[in-house]
């Protein structure tokens, strides 16, 4: 059965780095999500992306995020400058019709921590 | 945001049928009821859906009020492997709300 794959699974930065976020959704999906959970918190929505553009957005998507769709497989979250409370669980998700009318499937997630 | 209410927690004997209860007061008629499940350390796995019309599949039923202010998911026979985080979600827009769902214990 497809699935959403993320790499890596767990990433350690310090305060103020970069760090990349990858995902490969299942291959026939069109749109393309990301949520984050922070520890003992619900999931929170992130961003939709769709046809190469972002379709919505959280107030949580500052500038400091960004996503890419760089190939035909991979998607990717960017955080510029981490911050401590960026530290989360970040789930990639991906469905073939529009999310809301359509199953979403989500990766294993990746988890930041930030020092 | 989340737009949808259901208790904090519930335990069921295994083996049992599980009712677990939604309430979505505000939905709007295009809205479709998503359920999913989120087992811990891993990510929200999709359960099932539907519109207006009660579904069925491998996993589990859905049952949906007349006037689709609630919804019911029904586990027929609970196992150890259900218990999990179930979260009732309503779809607006391209983007899901998650609310802080019902902690469900299957009792061996």
């Amino acid at each position: 059965e497809p699935e959403v794959t993320q790499t890596p699974s767990h990433q350690v930065t310090q305060m103020g780095q970069e760090v990349i976020l990858r995902c490969v959704p299942i291959s026939n999906h069109l749109y393309f999500y990301w949520y984050r959970q922070i520890l003992g918190q619900k999931v929170e929505f992130l961003v939709s992306f769709y046809n190469n553009e972002i379709s919505e957005k959280s107030e949580i998507f500052d500038d400091q995020f960004s996503v890419e769709r760089p190939d035909g497989s991979n998607f990717t979250l960017k955080i510029r400058s981490t911050k401590l409370e960026d530290s989360a669980m970040y789930f990639c998700a991906s469905s073939a019709y529009r999310g809301d009318t359509d199953t979403q499937y989500f990766g294993p997630g990746t988890r930041l921590t930030v020092l | 945001d989340a737009k949808t209410t259901q208790p904090n927690s519930m335990e069921s004997n295994e083996e049992e049928p599980v009712h677990l209860p939604c309430n979505h007061s505000t939905i709007s008629g295009t809205d479709y009821i998503h359920w999913y499940r989120q087992l811990p350390s891993q990510g929200p796995e999709y359960v099932i859906h539907g519109l207006t019309s009660n579904v069925n599949n491998r996993m589990a039923s859905l049952a949906i009020a007349e006037d689709r202010k609630s919804s019911t998911l029904i586990l027929h026979r609970a196992t150890l492997r259900d218990a999990a985080v179930y979260y009732c979600i309503l779809g607006t827009g391209n983007q899901f709300y998650f609310g802080t769902g019902t902690s469900l214990t299957v009792i061996p």
